[in-house]
């Protein structure tokens, strides 16, 4: 069993859809918790960053995570085409400093 | 200023070339690294910088070698590679390599390297 699990889809929406992305993961040791965005030949772009359980929300962006379940989301809302790209959600053991991506979902908006 | 530069943009090079990867920050940011990411995979770590001291090597093979010069720039230097190294090859950045004190990381555009 992978540390972080992530369905690297492809997921195809239309635009104005509410995307829901999740990871799950079996280290309980993960404490922090965080979304990059990944537009095709480009670096990963931070989009969210969270420690506790619970929702934090930027913009069309809600990220949302439950310890007790390990298990973690990223909803976006009113999808864009200029949504359309891969996301990696990470997270981070502060006991050995270990940062761990998923595999990464890829996901395109249609117009 | 926050992004993180990396040079050159593409890179192609024979076997038997000797080239550098080149990283710099203006963010004030303690932490720097690199990794390799091949297509449709997720980055994987290589080598971790934190104040300028190498912290973590993932046992990177030895024809890749990094130096940290001052706290804003990072280098790759490459030697020997194979083909199969040929990859996306990002340098990232983060105010401390401490997860309670990084909140993540910035990324560069990275360097897409081809072997021939």
């Amino acid at each position: 069993q992978k540390e972080v699990e992530q369905d690297p889809g492809p997921l195809s929406v239309p635009e104005g859809a509410i995307v829901s992305l999740n990871c799950t993961y079996s280290n309980s040791a993960f404490q922090y918790f965080m979304w990059y965005r990944q537009y095709s030949r480009k670096g990963p772009e931070l989009l969210m960053y969270t420690y506790s359980s619970g929702n934090k929300e930027d913009g069309r962006f809600t990220a949302q995570v439950d310890k007790s379940s390990k298990y973690i989301s990223l909803f976006i809302r009113d999808s864009q085409p200029s949504d359309s790209a891969t996301y990696l959600c990470a997270m981070t053991n502060p006991l050995n400093n270990d940062m761990r991506f998923g595999a990464g979902t890829r996901l395109t908006v249609k117009p | 200023d926050t992004e993180v530069t990396q040079t050159p943009k593409h890179l192609v090079m024979g076997m038997t070339n000797k080239k550098s990867l080149k990283c710099e920050q203006h963010m004030g940011h303690r932490a720097m690294y690199w990794y390799k990411q091949k297509a449709k995979k997720p980055p994987e770590l290589m080598f971790v910088y934190s104040y300028e001291k190498l912290s973590i090597n993932e046992s990177v093979p030895s024809r890749f070698s990094p130096e940290c010069p001052n706290s804003s720039l990072l280098n790759l230097h490459l030697h020997a590679l194979q083909p199969e190294d040929s990859a996306l090859y990002l340098c990232a950045s983060s105010q401390d390599f401490r997860p309670e004190l990084n909140y993540g990381y910035t990324f560069g555009s990275g360097t897409r390297l081809t072997v021939v």
